[in-house]
This record gives C-alpha cells, structure tokens and sequence, in this order.
C-alpha cells in the first residue's frame, strides 16, 4: 500500500530551525517527486517545493527561499524539510505528497510546527 | 503565479441537494492540470477529482467535474452527509502550482 509517514509534532523556539521528514512506502522511491505544502490553520494550501529522488531535482516556491531546504536519505526512501530562523508566522501544517504526472495523488498525515517561547 | 478564486466560500446544502461550486483561475489553466482535493477537518487532503472530471479511486459517482480555460466546477448530484468538508482546486498548468482557498460545504 502506498503510503507518505511524516514525522511528529514539533513545538520549537523563535529563530531556531526545525527538520520533519517524509517516508515513502509502497512504491518504488525514485519514480515520483515529493511535493511540500504549508497550511495555516483554518486557511488554504501553499506550495513549498519539490525534490525528485531519480535526479535530485530541487524546486522551490519564491516565496519560501531561504526558509526551506529539501535534502534527501534515499537508502530509507526519506525526504527531508527543513525551515530556518523560525518565526510565529511559520507555526502550520506542513503536508508532504506524492505527484504523479500534475496531481498529488497521496499525502502524508501532516507534520503540525508551533513557535513559541 | 496563477490565483485560483473559489466560489462560494461557505454553503450549505440539504441531504439530497444538488451542489455546485467553482474555481475561477486569473488565466487559462489546462484541463489536463485542473484538480480537486477534499479535506475534512483533522485530516489531510485527499485527491478527489483529477484533470478536470477524473474521479480519483472510491470517489462516489455522484460527484463530478467540469471546465476548461479559466472556469471550472465541482457537482455533487444529490447531497450526502458524508460529502460535508472542504473542497479546494489546485493548478499545475504552470510553476508554481496554486490552490483555490477552498469551498467549507456544511449541511443544511
């Protein structure tokens, strides 16, 4: 069965990093790119970016350079999100999913991130 | 970036009901990169409709999709209480990808 496993809950400071992964099972890892969405409670969904495992192609949304940094562990199938300098404006629910050809045909159960001091 | 604009924001409809909501698009989006996910609370997304009118696996019947260029619409023939949730569009024709800000479908 195909499935995305995210990391747990992180309760992390102001100005501090945070790094939540994303675990695929079911499926052979190289074939799909891995999409990263960001959803403020209550609101919408926004794009962060995309790696894909066969090239290690990166792509990012403009507005989340320098906050987000995709890396890869492929020997478990992993891809990595990490956000810098962490501001109460990036406490949401990080949702990774899988693409496949221009839809995200499976999501994980989101990493939920809260900034406070 | 392509803005997809939801329509409405909230409804509500009665068990048995005809629902229709749309998803306008700021320019022509590809029928073939038009999607539609549903989202009930404490869950994450789940892919609902796919290329405009491609249910997506145990997507009942009921449902459906149309559009092309920069109109689009989610149908649900005959309202069921299961069906309450969020509903939101999603673009890919071009980088980055977008969504709509939702449409929340409560009961009536």
């Amino acid at each position: 069965q195909v499935q995305l496993q995210q990391s747990g809950a992180e309760l992390v400071k102001p100005g501090a990093s945070v790094k939540m992964s994303c675990k695929a099972f079911g499926y052979t890892f190289t074939t799909y790119p891995i999409e990263w969405m960001k959803q403020n409670h209550g609101k919408s969904l926004e794009w962060i970016g995309n790696f894909h495992p066969y090239n290690d192609d990166t792509k990012y949304n403009e507005k989340f350079k320098g906050k987000a940094k995709l890396t890869v562990e492929k020997s478990s199938s992993t891809v990595y999100l990490e956000l810098s300098r962490l501001t109460s404006d990036d406490s949401a629910v990080y949702y990774c999913a899988r693409k496949l050809g221009g839809y995200f045909d499976v999501w994980g159960a989101g990493t939920t991130v809260t900034v406070s001091s | 970036q392509i803005v997809l604009t939801q329509s409405p924001a909230i409804m509500s409809a009665s068990l048995g009901e005809r629902v229709t909501m749309t998803c306008t698009a700021s320019s022509s989006v590809s029928s073939s990169y038009l999607h539609w996910y549903q989202q009930k609370p404490g869950s994450s997304p789940k892919l609902w409709i796919y290329s405009t009118s491609n249910l997506a696996s145990g997507v009942p019947a009921r449902f459906s999709g149309s559009g092309s260029g920069t109109s689009y619409s989610l149908t649900i023939s005959s309202m069921e209480a299961e069906d309450a949730a969020t509903y939101y569009c999603h673009q890919y024709h071009r980088s980055p990808p977008t969504f709509g800000g939702g449409t929340k479908l409560e009961i009536k």
